[in-house]
C-alpha cells in the first residue's frame, strides 16, 4: 500500500546505455514530478505532469523524456546516459490547486560507471 | 540558481534540546516547506506555512516565515535520536494570479544530528 512507488531501487548501468525508471502512485493525485538529487544532496526539479499533460520542463538534456501514460504514472527514460547522470532519481505526486504538499517516492539510486 | 539556502549545513545536538534551521530565499512565494529525508530515503513532508501565515505549529515542530526578509526557520524542540536527518526547506513560487505553481525549489539542507 505504498503511496509512491518507484522501480527499480537501484539502477547500475555503462555510459551510453538507455535506461528507464518508472514510477506510480496510487493517491489518485493528478501531478507528478521527477526531482534529481545530486552527491551533495541538492535536489532540483526536472519535470512535471498535470493530468498527462508536461507542465514543467526545466533545463534538462533532450536525453530525458518523460512519459505519463494515465494520471498514475510517470516514467523516466534515459537515453545514452553519461557519468553526470549518476544521481538519485525522486518521483513525487500532488493533487493540483488543492494540495500543494508533495508526496515523495523512495528514490531510484543510478550509477553510470 | 538556487532558490533555499539553509543554515547552518550542519547541526549536532544532544537528546533534549531544541534545534533551529533557517532558509533564506529570494523570490516572491505562494507557501514554504519543510521536509525531511532520513539517509537513503525520500522526503518526508513535515509542515507547510503560507505567504500570507507568520507562524505555524505541528507537534514538536514550529514554522515562522518572515516574507519581508525572505526568510523561514524550523525549530524542533525537545529532540530525540530519532529526528536525525536532513532537513529541506523547499519555496512553492507564486504565479502572476498567486497561486502555486507546483514547482518546489529547494535548499541544500541541513544535516542534524541528535546524540541518544
Amino acid at each position: 500500500d505504498t503511496a509512491v512507488s518507484q522501480t527499480p531501487k537501484y539502477l547500475v548501468t555503462q555510459m551510453g546505455n538507455d535506461k528507464s525508471i518508472k514510477c506510480e502512485q496510487n493517491l489518485g493525485h493528478d501531478t507528478m514530478y521527477w526531482y534529481k538529487q545530486d552527491s551533495k544532496k541538492f535536489l532540483k526539479i526536472m519535470f512535471s505532469y498535470n493530468n498527462k499533460e508536461l507542465i514543467i520542463n526545466e533545463t534538462v538534456p533532450n536525453r530525458f523524456s518523460p512519459k505519463s501514460p494515465d494520471k498514475a504514472h510517470l516514467n523516466l527514460h534515459i537515453n545514452s546516459l553519461e557519468l553526470g547522470d549518476s544521481a538519485v532519481y525522486f518521483c513525487a505526486s500532488s493533487q493540483w490547486g488543492i494540495q500543494e504538499t508533495q508526496y515523495f517516492g523512495p528514490g531510484t539510486r543510478l550509477l553510470v560507471l | 540558481s538556487q532558490q533555499g539556502e539553509e543554515d547552518p549545513q550542519a547541526l549536532s545536538i544532544q537528546e533534549g534540546e531544541n534545534a533551529t534551521m533557517n532558509c533564506s530565499y529570494k523570490t516572491s512565494i505562494n507557501n514554504l516547506q519543510w521536509y525531511r529525508q532520513n539517509s537513503g530515503r525520500g522526503l518526508v513532508h513535515l509542515i507547510l506555512i503560507r505567504s500570507n501565515e507568520r507562524e505555524k505549529h505541528s507537534g514538536r515542530l514550529r514554522v515562522t516565515l518572515d516574507t519581508s526578509k525572505k526568510s523561514s526557520s524550523l525549530l524542533i524542540t525537545a529532540s530525540r535520536a530519532a529526528d536525525t536527518a536532513s532537513y529541506f526547506c523547499a519555496t512553492d513560487a507564486a504565479n502572476a494570479g498567486g497561486t502555486s505553481y507546483g514547482k518546489l525549489t529547494f535548499g541544500q539542507g541541513t544535516i542534524l544530528t541528535v546524540h541518544p
